[in-house]
């Protein structure tokens, strides 16, 4: 099966400090795309940031980052200036081909003031 | 742009009726839709796959005959569960994607409630 994996069922951080959130996956595909969703308490899926697996360069968002290390089919997720809104649940989500999306268990981020 | 919405927000339905939630594309046409099922404190598990026009395809273990899909057109899937049982309360989310785009954009979710 083609997974994705979470390590960290959950994280803290305290408002302003830099947290990362780590996700590794597993693919056959040469050309697929990685996606960071957070999900708030209203459980609507808001996307965060998108990475092409074509793309050498890592995606930024604002405060948000990533770290793509393909060969070692790594995406990792570094949210700098922390603030409390953005506790939620965190996904890491990837698709390929047939655009289904395969999501990890997911981290629950705690942002302490 | 690129809204999805789902109505009713909140189903309770009582145990051997059915049950219908729909989702709909506002602002783009749909070509196809994702189903998704989540229980509490878990991540999304994909139940299938709508295209317009043409049967749904299912992941392994959901049965077909009793969650049916339904994508008449490009704005619009439905979900029935058909017979519901407590065991299928769940909060269900729908996602959409136009032809050629590779973003999912989701809905707000159903959270269904079988008593």
């Amino acid at each position: 099966a083609q997974t994705v994996t979470q390590s960290q069922p959950e994280m803290s951080v305290q408002e302003a400090e830099t947290v990362t959130l780590s996700c590794t996956y597993d693919t056959s595909e040469s050309d697929y795309y990685l996606f960071w969703y957070k999900q708030p308490p209203s459980r609507q899926m808001i996307l965060v940031i998108r990475q092409e697996a074509y793309k050498q360069q890592n995606a930024t968002e604002n405060r948000f980052s990533v770290n793509f290390q393909k060969a070692a089919k790594s995406f990792s997720l570094k949210i700098s200036d922390s603030q409390l809104g953005d506790a939620a649940m965190y996904f890491c989500a990837r698709q390929g081909g047939s655009e289904k999306l395969v999501f990890g268990k997911g981290t629950k981020l705690t942002v302490n003031p | 742009g690129a809204v999805v919405s789902q109505h009713p927000s909140w189903v309770i339905c009582k145990s051997g009726t059915s049950v219908k939630i729909e989702c709909r594309s506002l602002d783009f046409q749909a070509t196809t839709m994702f189903w998704y099922r989540q229980f509490p404190k878990q991540s999304l598990m994909l139940m299938a796959t709508s295209n317009e026009g043409s049967k749904a395809t299912y992941e392994q273990g959901v049965e077909k005959d009793k969650f049916l899909i339904n994508h008449a057109s490009l704005t619009l899937s439905t979900l029935t569960v058909t017979s519901a049982h407590p065991e299928d309360s769940s909060f269900y989310i729908c996602s959409a994607n136009s032809g050629g785009a590779y973003e999912q954009y989701f809905g707000p979710g159903t959270r269904l409630t079988v008593t």
